[in-house]
């Protein structure tokens, strides 16, 4: 089955502990994304990544990390997570014509106390 | 940036009665997609429009790409319970390199 795989599902952790989602696409797609989505503000782009090796900054990097070493995974890293981190997390991927637009995953739910 | 601004922000409706929501930008856009976010899940595209003045159906819903291209419709016929969710636009705006952007949604609530 064509998708893309999140996880944890649900994250509780502490400011300052250092965190990584992880995020999987089974479909060999060029294009990778992360968004964060918060109430009243819609689904606001971090990182994306055109290509293996290939990343670029969205509307809200800052304070995360992302890495595209190989085609099919994409990681999420907060180097120290502060609890305006607190979020609904999707990760998203698309073939290299994304007109077609994109597949999402099933969003992670972190909060940071 | 460019945004795409999404109205209304949230409805609330009675089972079986029609829907209408729009999208709409400050600049010209050469595809427009519509997602549908059920409770607790990712967004999941319900129908892609790639020319102006398309009609596209999908089941009970229907999206129109506006002739001036800077516009998107979406309607929904004779509404039920599983409708609920939050309904987004999107779309790659000039220059974007294929990045999607997103508008701010429209939640839908449906009252049996």
């Amino acid at each position: 089955e064509a998708q893309v795989t999140q996880n944890p599902r649900y994250l509780i952790t502490v400011t300052g502990k250092k965190l990584t989602v992880t995020c999987s696409q089974n479909m060999n797609h060029e294009y990778m994304s992360w968004y964060r989505q918060d109430p009243g503000l819609g689904l606001r782009q971090i990182y994306y990544s055109m290509n293996v090796e290939v990343t670029d900054k969205g509307d809200v990097p800052e304070g995360y990390k992302v890495s595209r070493k190989e085609k099919r995974n994409f990681p999420l890293i907060l180097e120290s997570p502060s609890p305006n981190q607190t979020s609904l997390y999707f990760c998203a991927s698309g073939g290299a014509d994304r007109i077609y637009g994109y597949t999402f995953g099933s969003g992670t739910r972190l909060t940071v106390v | 940036g460019q945004q795409l601004n999404q109205s209304p922000q949230s409805m609330f409706i009675q089972e079986g009665e029609d829907v209408s929501m729009n999208c709409t930008s400050s600049s010209i856009f050469n595809t427009w997609l519509w997602y549908k976010q059920d409770p607790g899940e990712g967004p999941v595209l319900l129908i892609a429009l790639y020319k102006a003045g398309e009609l596209t159906s999908n089941g009970r819903l229907t999206a129109q790409f506006g002739i001036t291209r800077k516009d998107s419709f979406l309607n929904i016929s004779a509404s039920i319970p599983s409708d609920v969710g939050i309904y987004f636009c999107a779309g790659p705006p000039r220059g974007s390199q294929g990045n999607l952007i997103f508008g701010k949604g429209t939640k839908l609530s449906v009252k049996p």
